[in-house]
């Protein structure tokens, strides 16, 4: 069975901080890793990762995967209270099935 | 494109009522998911079809829960009888391409309350 794992559950900052979320996967014949951020509604595509070492980013918000080791970073720099979110991840396999890890809350305080 | 379309957004039921919700994916989406989400397990997987065709049911909790998809631009996730425990968020999403393109587009969900 798939398995993802997220750290830390949860986590408050200040604005201006910088933060890192982890993601550790044990998906079989894994294909990509998603990043998705989930304000009040439905989950919103951040980013996906394929290949190791290769950074993807969008504006403050960057990750990264890596293959041998089986997790992925998502980082925010420069923290807003409009980065207060759940941040999720998911593995997916070859089937296109994704398994969801437990999410990490972020909270950023003015 | 109006995106993936749910509904109801808000449904509050008895137990042992009939509960069915609704779900258009994006036009052109060959994929589609229903997901169930709650604070105890996150985002579960329930069925997932592709092509109208149910592929993998196996998050399917028990006999209760159904899932339909007549046609390329409708499914439906149904309930019956309902109870307490499936009270929670549920989500469908649709994707296209083939196996592993992976992005998925979520609908704004259905939160059902069974009392």
């Amino acid at each position: 069975e798939d398995k993802v794992v997220q750290s830390p559950l949860s986590l408050v900052v200040h604005e201006g901080d910088t933060v890192t979320l982890n993601c550790s996967y044990e998906v079989t014949n894994f294909r990509s890793l998603l990043w998705y951020k989930q304000e009040k509604k439905a989950p919103t595509f951040l980013f996906m990762l394929t290949s190791s070492g290769i950074e993807k980013k969008s504006g403050r918000l960057s990750s990264i995967l890596d293959k041998k080791e089986l997790f992925s970073i998502l980082n925010i720099t420069a923290t807003q209270t409009g980065d207060s979110a759940v941040y999720l991840c998911a593995g997916v396999n070859a089937g296109n099935m994704l398994t969801f890890g437990g999410g990490t809350r972020l909270m950023v305080k003015p | 494109d109006a995106g993936v379309i749910q509904s109801p957004r808000h449904e509050v039921t008895e137990m042992g009522q009939e509960v069915t919700l609704r779900c258009k994916p994006i036009s052109g989406h060959n994929s589609l998911f229903w997901y169930r989400q709650t604070m105890m397990r996150g985002l579960e997987l329930l069925i997932y079809f592709n092509n109208n065709v149910p592929i993998d049911d196996s998050g399917m909790p028990e006999d209760r829960f159904s899932a339909k998809m007549p046609n390329a631009s409708f499914s439906t996730l149904k309930i019956q009888p309902s109870e307490p425990r499936d009270s929670a968020v549920y989500f469908c999403a649709s994707s296209s391409g083939g196996p592993g393109t992976g992005e998925l587009f979520f609908g704004e969900g259905s939160r059902l309350t069974v009392l």
